[in-house]
């Protein structure tokens, strides 16, 4: 078993939708829990990251950590077009992000 | 004014070669990281250099070997390729040691194909 799963996809949605990005993960000594968004053909970058457990908040982003359950979640509202990407969650450990596989998300106009 | 920079963008070579990535920041970050994304997206760490030190040695074949030759610059040198180590390899840096919220940035990646 993965230290961190993540449903692939893809996941394609219109524009307009809310999407929803999830992850479970195993080791109870993750702290810190990061979404990257990757572009095709270019290297992934921050999006956001949350401490413990608990939602934050940025634009039509907000991140979600439930830590009892092991599972967290991205939620994008009002999706665009330039939303489509690869989103990634990683998970902070002891001194290295361990990553999920990332899910292929493509918005339509 | 690139952050993040690698060398080359793209590699082709036959089996059994040996080859090198280079990588630079100009981020003047403490620490440099190598991963290795596979065909399936899967994003994994490498190695990571703390001001030249190796401080994350991966389970990785020894044919892998990071070389740090200033705390800006990271390279890979991959001995006796493998059909199995086409893939694409990402440098990155953070500012710290990679712990908490220590953000890490990434290159643009070296996508290397093995014939």
């Amino acid at each position: 078993q993965k230290e961190v799963e993540q449903d692939p996809g893809p996941l394609s949605v219109p524009e307009g939708a809310i999407v929803s990005l999830n992850c479970t993960y195993s080791n109870s000594a993750f702290q810190y829990f990061m979404w990257y968004r990757q572009y095709s053909r270019k290297g992934p970058e921050l999006l956001m990251y949350t401490y413990s457990s608990g939602n934050k908040e940025d634009g039509r982003f907000t991140a979600q950590v439930d830590k009892s359950s092991k599972y967290i979640s991205l939620f994008i509202r009002d999706s665009q077009p330039s939303d489509s990407a690869t989103y990634l969650c990683a998970m902070s450990g002891a001194q290295k992000l361990v990553f999920g596989q990332g899910t292929r998300l493509t918005i339509n106009p | 004014d690139t952050a993040v920079s690698q060398t080359p963008k793209y590699l082709v070579t036959q089996m059994g070669n040996d080859k090198s990535i280079k990588c630079e920041q100009n981020l003047g970050h403490d620490t440099m990281y190598w991963y290795k994304q596979d065909s399936k997206k899967f994003l994994k760490i490498m190695f990571s250099y703390n001001n030249k030190e190796l401080i994350i040695n991966e389970t990785v074949p020894n044919r892998f070997s990071p070389k740090s030759p200033d705390k800006a610059h990271l390279n890979l040198h991959i001995n006796s390729l493998e059909l199995g180590d086409s893939a694409v390899y990402f440098c990155a840096s953070s500012q710290g040691r990679g712990q908490g919220t220590d953000t890490q940035y990434f290159g643009p990646g070296t996508r290397l194909t093995v014939l």
